[in-house]
C-alpha cells in the first residue's frame, strides 16, 4: 500500500536556527501533500497544502516566511521551520493522498526548540 | 467551510465491550469519511473509511455507519482489546485531493 516516510522522527534545535523536515512518498507519486501541526491532546491542524512544481497554499494564520514548504519532485515535500522559537515546538505530520481515496500519513516529527 | 464534531472526547470500556464514537459534519458536499487511530508519538493510521454512496462498512471488529441525511457517521469497535487503546479521529472531505477536516478526537481506554 501507499507509504509516506517522514524524517526526522524527532529533532531538538536551538532558538534562532532552522530545521528541515522531509516527507517522501515511497511507492507512489504525490502531486499534493498536506502539512499538519498537532499540539498535545489536540487534533490535527492543517498548516498548508504542498503542490508539486508550484507554490504551497497556506491556511489562514500560518506564516509563510516562517514555515517554508518546497515540493520539488513528485515524491518529496519539505517543511523548513525558519528562525525557530520555543513556541514552534510541536508535532508536525505530513500526509499524501494515495492511489484510492485514502490519505496516508507520515509518522510525524517531534520538534523541540530550546 | 466544513465543521466536524466528535463525541465523546474520552471513552473508557472494559475489555470485550463495544465502543462507539460518533461524528457529525456540516457540509453536505462532503463525501469521504475516514477514521484514524493515533498512538502516542505516532502519525495517524487509517483504520476504516466510507464514501457517501455506502451506508455501512465492516472490517472484522471495526465498522462504520453513515447517515448522509442526518450528516452523521459512527465508528463501532466490538470485542475491544487493550491494544485498541489510542486516540481516534474522524474526518471528512469533499473530494479526492481536497483537505481533510478532523474532529477533535476521542481517547479510548480499554481496561483489561
Amino acid at each position: 500500500g501507499a507509504v509516506v516516510s517522514q524524517h526526522p522522527s524527532w529533532v531538538i534545535c536551538k532558538s534562532g536556527t532552522s530545521v528541515k523536515i522531509e516527507c517522501r512518498s515511497l511507492d507512489f507519486q504525490a502531486t499534493t501533500m498536506f502539512w499538519y501541526r498537532q499540539f498535545p491532546k489536540q487534533s490535527l491542524m492543517l498548516m498548508a497544502t504542498s503542490n508539486e512544481g508550484s507554490k504551497a497554499t497556506y491556511e489562514q494564520g500560518v506564516e509563510k516566511d516562517k514555515f517554508l514548504i518546497n515540493h520539488a519532485s513528485l515524491t518529496l515535500s519539505t517543511l523548513t521551520v525558519t528562525s525557530a522559537h520555543p513556541e514552534d515546538s510541536s508535532f508536525y505530520i505530513c500526509s499524501a493522498p494515495g492511489q484510492s481515496y485514502g490519505y496516508t500519513f507520515g509518522s510525524g516529527t517531534r520538534l523541540t526548540v530550546v | 467551510g466544513e465543521n466536524v464534531e466528535q463525541h465523546p472526547s474520552t471513552l473508557s470500556v472494559q475489555e470485550g465491550d463495544s465502543a462507539v464514537i460518533k461524528c457529525t459534519y456540516s457540509d453536505s458536499a462532503s463525501n469521504y469519511f475516514p477514521w484514524y487511530k493515533q498512538e502516542l508519538g505516532k502519525g495517524p493510521q487509517l483504520i476504516i473509511d466510507i464514501r457517501s454512496n455506502v451506508g455501512e462498512k465492516k472490517d472484522q471488529r471495526i465498522a462504520v455507519t453513515l447517515n448522509k441525511t442526518a450528516k452523521h457517521f459512527s465508528l463501532h469497535i466490538t470485542e475491544t482489546q487493550p491494544e485498541d487503546s489510542a486516540v481516534y479521529f474522524c474526518a471528512a472531505s469533499e473530494r479526492r485531493y481536497s483537505t481533510l477536516t478532523f474532529g477533535k478526537g476521542t481517547m479510548l481506554l480499554v481496561s483489561p
